[in-house]
């Protein structure tokens, strides 16, 4: 079981949006901004997409956005590309054993 | 452009010690922190642990008293080794440079399969 939890899947259409969440506890999203998302395509893996909430890392598109409201992180993605189809992990630094945790992911499909 | 690659044996039998290494090519090494990250049917992705550039290292409580992780500079590379595994340490384990304010991966390995079967 994670530490972080997320929808087990959510799917859209090419051009809409979609709002990937990630649910921790006050010991880590809800006290720290050290949140990350991370894509993954099978065989491949974890690639950066935002981190410290709502950066994005030189070369990911400006369709991803983070956000942050109490204890929940989001993932935004707008403009859906068929090529976003993958696997999404959030993960956040926990103070409880100074580590780091993942959620359980998040399996998007583009219809 | 920092590009990890990593190396070690991908079958083991329970008890055995996983050892795998991480050699950091195409861009600097020093100054980073270095992670391994793994991927289990189980668990999906985990924290296993952080070393500096110093070489102080930091791991995940639950397998703190099985994991040994050390930074050659010099040979820029960094290792993992996981002693007494068993069926539940199968996975994918990762490479990665960690951000040591913000602890976010931003480079990664391609991964090593790692199965323990007797």
């Amino acid at each position: 079981q994670s530490a972080l939890t997320q929808p087990a899947s959510v799917s859209g259409s090419p051009g809409q949006s979609i709002t990937i969440s990630c649910t921790g506890a006050s010991t880590d999203i809800g006290t720290y901004d050290f949140v990350s998302w991370y894509q993954q395509h099978p065989g491949n893996a974890p690639k950066l997409v935002i981190y410290d909430v709502n950066e994005r890392p030189s070369g990911i598109s400006d369709r991803f956005s983070g956000s942050k409201s109490g204890n929940t992180a989001s993932l935004t993605i707008s403009g859906l590309q068929p090529a976003d189809e993958a696997h999404y992990y959030c993960s956040s630094f926990a103070s409880l054993d100074s580590l780091v945790v993942f959620g359980g992911g998040t399996k998007l499909t583009v219809l | 452009q920092v590009q990890p690659q990593q190396w070690g044996a991908g079958l083991l039998k329970p008890s055995e010690t996983l050892s795998l290494t991480c050699g950091v090519y195409g861009g600097s090494s020093g100054g980073h922190s270095w992670s391994w990250v793994r991927q289990t049917p189980g668990k999906g992705l985990e924290w296993i642990g952080k070393v500096n550039s110093g070489g102080s290292d930091n791991s995940n409580p639950s397998l703190k008293s099985r994991v040994a992780m050390s930074l050659d500079t010099s040979k820029r590379r960094f290792s993992l080794k996981l002693s007494a595994v068993t069926a539940a340490d199968t996975g994918l384990y990762y490479c990665g440079r960690v951000n040591d304010n913000s602890f976010y991966l931003d480079v990664w390995g391609i991964g090593t399969t790692v199965t323990v079967s007797s």
